[in-house]
């Protein structure tokens, strides 16, 4: 069974700080993932995701991630973040299951940038 | 370019009473979903289709019914509202070609059963 984890409910952060937000994932079959944003009172939209190929996926609004296969992790990183980068991000694992692709949400990290 | 499309976007409803929600989207997809947002839980899966005509049950299917009558309609009903059932309700959307492709999310419907 696919599992989904992010380690941080909450990221408290200062404009221009970097930051990371933490996803684990447990899978016994080969996984495509996914990282979603979802910005107050809207829908979630892709930020990036990793397929196959080169482990450092770079996604929308200058954000990046890398899929580490032996930690099983997929953490998403910006160097320098916005106010506008306040939002909730999903991190996700997708793959067939039952015949249809089935995507497993984490519980979310609600990121909070600071002046 | 309007994507999926959910209505209603906000309602608010008795316990007992019943309602539908639609979904529709333009992108000609074959696979549409529901799920329910809930705090701390992120997205659960209530119901899915791979097509028109077909309805499947997801994680968390109690309480709901689907139909997908035309490709890019879906509908999600509650017979008999429950206060349990009060969350924001996610329509989504993908090609179905097993897994690579990422779904596509509308705006949802927020919920609330008194």
């Amino acid at each position: 069974a696919q599992s989904v984890t992010q380690l941080d409910s909450q990221v408290p952060v200062f404009e221009e700080a970097p930051v990371e937000l933490r996803c684990n994932y447990s899978s016994s079959v080969s996984v495509y993932l996914f990282w979603y944003v979802q910005y107050p009172n809207q829908g979630l939209q892709l930020l990036l995701k990793y397929l196959s190929g080169s482990t450092l996926v770079k996604g929308i609004n200058g954000f990046e991630a890398e899929f580490n296969k032996s930690q099983t992790s997929f953490h998403l990183r910006k160097p320098s973040v916005h106010i506008s980068d306040t939002a909730e991000y999903f991190c996700a694992v997708s793959g067939l299951s039952g015949g249809y692709n089935k995507l497993i949400f984490g519980a979310g990290t609600r990121l909070a940038v600071h002046p | 370019n309007a994507g999926v499309t959910q209505t209603p976007k906000f309602r608010v409803l008795k316990t007992g009473q019943s309602m539908t929600l639609l979904c529709a989207q333009d992108m000609n997809h074959e696979y549409m979903y529901w799920y329910r947002q809930d705090p701390g839980m992120g997205l659960r899966l209530i119901h899915y289709s791979v097509g028109e005509g077909t309805t499947a049950k997801g994680e968390v299917p109690d309480g709901y019914n689907v139909s997908r009558l035309k490709k890019q309609n879906f509908l999600l009903g509650l017979e008999s509202a429950a206060p349990s059932q009060t969350s924001v309700y996610f329509c989504a959307s993908s090609p179905g070609t097993g897994g690579r492709q990422p779904q596509h999310f509308g705006d949802g419907t927020r919920l609330s059963i008194l």
